[in-house]
């Protein structure tokens, strides 16, 4: 079965420094990676994804991804964050069915100035 | 183009009530799916559909209900509710174009309430 783990309940950066978010995931099959952003009271935002080609996937925001197969991991990175960039943050894994994503728990991503 | 549009966006039911609530896709996308957001079980996916049939479906009793119109558009119903229903229901649509993997693009959300 497809499921996705987040590590880290809380991601806690200074404003400028570089950031990662982890997610790791756990796939039968080609796996089909996303991120996706919710601030208060909103809807999710969809950040990027990982299909097939290069591991380095560049997406909204600023915002790139690296999948490495070996160590099954999409990590979500930024070189610089900015306060408005603290939100909550889902990696997510397509079904099997290929319909249907499937969430981590989500990351708070709390950025300080 | 304008994004996915969600109704009511607030809703207060008591236990026992039924609801329904709307969800109206991106100009163009034929794949409606929905979720339910909770503290303590994060988001879970409810059901999808295309072309008015429903194609796939999580595992949530059947006091769950939704359905597609031919505009795309979908509702789904919550029957007999329950105190644990409370969350935040989340629509998303998509092109469901074949081969690819597609994109979800999420509304804002129905939050209910139910006391």
């Amino acid at each position: 079965a497809q499921s996705v783990a987040q590590p880290e309940d809380q991601v806690n950066v200074a404003e400028g420094n570089p950031l990662t978010v982890k997610c790791t995931y756990s796939v039968s099959g080609n796996p089909y990676l996303f991120w996706y952003v919710q601030y208060p009271n909103r809807g999710l935002q969809f950040l990027l994804k990982y299909i097939t080609g290069d591991n380095l996937v560049k997406g909204s925001y600023g915002f790139e991804a690296e999948f490495n197969k070996s160590q099954t991991s999409f990590h979500l990175k930024k070189p610089s964050a900015l306060v408005s960039d603290s939100a909550l943050y889902f990696c997510a894994v397509r079904d099997q069915a290929g319909t249907a994503l499937i969430f981590g728990k989500g990351t708070t991503l709390s950025v300080s100035s | 183009k304008a994004g996915v549009t969600q109704t009511p966006r607030y809703l207060i039911k008591t236990r026992g009530q039924q609801v329904t609530l709307s969800c109206s896709p991106i100009s163009g996308h034929r794949s409606v799916s929905w979720y339910q957001q909770t503290p303590g079980q994060g988001l879970q996916f409810l059901f999808e559909y295309f072309s008015e049939t429903q194609r796939n479906k999580g595992n949530f009793p059947g006091r769950f209900s939704g359905r597609q119109f031919s505009n795309s558009r979908s509702e789904m119903n919550v029957s007999t509710l329950e105190l644990g229903d409370s969350a935040l229901y989340l629509c998303a649509s998509s092109l469901a174009v074949a081969g690819d993997a597609d994109t979800q693009y999420f509304g804002p959300g129905t939050r209910l309430t139910v006391l």
